[in-house]
């Protein structure tokens, strides 16, 4: 079976500080990777999405990136935070391809920036 | 502009009740809807998904139903438990190879005892 993961899980960190946040998929091959945002009472917001290793699209200008360096491994990156960056960042995947394309999504790392 | 607008935004009702929420779409051309649970803290997981022929879609207590002629979808829960209280988030997809879903905003429903 397929799973996510997510971490950290909680992140505390100051204005100005670097972000580094994980996600990596098992149990499926050349999946679609997406990263989002979701703010306290608000929808979810798409941030990047990528259809292979190395191939990132960017869905909204911000100070944010990400990059994909492995097959199931998508990484989401800050060089100096902003305090509008604190939410709760969700990984997701979906089968390539597929007609119904449910995501799966991770459990999520909650950031503060103080 | 694809949009997926969803109600009410939040909802409370006592254990034991029914309750139906709503969404309304856009998006086309149409490619399938699914209806996500979010407990808070936690990362969504899908009820149900819905292609353009079907118009119902039941998954233990939740029921989906689909009017792709008047784009609008609900989520029925019946007999709601103190488990249900979460955000019900409704994701509409177009087809052409887009893989980029719309999300709604969320109903949040709370059961009280």
């Amino acid at each position: 079976s397929q799973t996510i993961h997510q971490w950290p899980a909680t992140l505390v960190q100051p204005v100005g500080s670097p972000l580094s946040l994980e996600c990596t998929v098992e149990g499926t091959s050349n999946p679609n990777l997406y990263w989002y945002r979701q703010a306290a009472g608000r929808g979810l917001q798409l941030l990047f999405y990528s259809v292979g290793i190395g191939q990132i699209s960017s869905e909204v200008p911000q100070n944010l990136s990400a990059s994909r360096p492995q097959d199931r491994q998508f990484i989401l990156s800050s060089k100096k935070l902003l305090l509008s960056d604190s939410g709760f960042y969700l990984c997701a995947w979906s089968v390539q391809g597929a007609r119904t394309d449910t995501q799966y999504f991770g459990p999520g790392t909650r950031l503060t920036v103080l | 502009k694809n949009q997926v607008e969803q109600s009410p935004q939040s909802l409370i009702i006592l254990e034991g009740k029914n309750c139906t929420l709503q969404c309304n779409y856009t998006v086309s051309p149409f490619s399938n809807l699914r209806w996500y649970k979010q407990d808070t803290g936690r990362g969504p997981v899908s009820l149900t998904i819905m292609t353009f022929s079907e118009n119902t879609k039941s998954n233990g207590r939740y029921t989906a139903t689909l009017d792709a002629d008047t784009k609008q979808s609900s989520l029925h829960i019946t007999a709601s438990q103190l488990s249900d209280s979460a955000s019900y988030i409704c994701v509409v997809s177009a087809s052409g190879g887009s893989y980029i879903p719309t999300f709604g905003r969320g109903t949040s429903l709370i059961v009280h005892p």
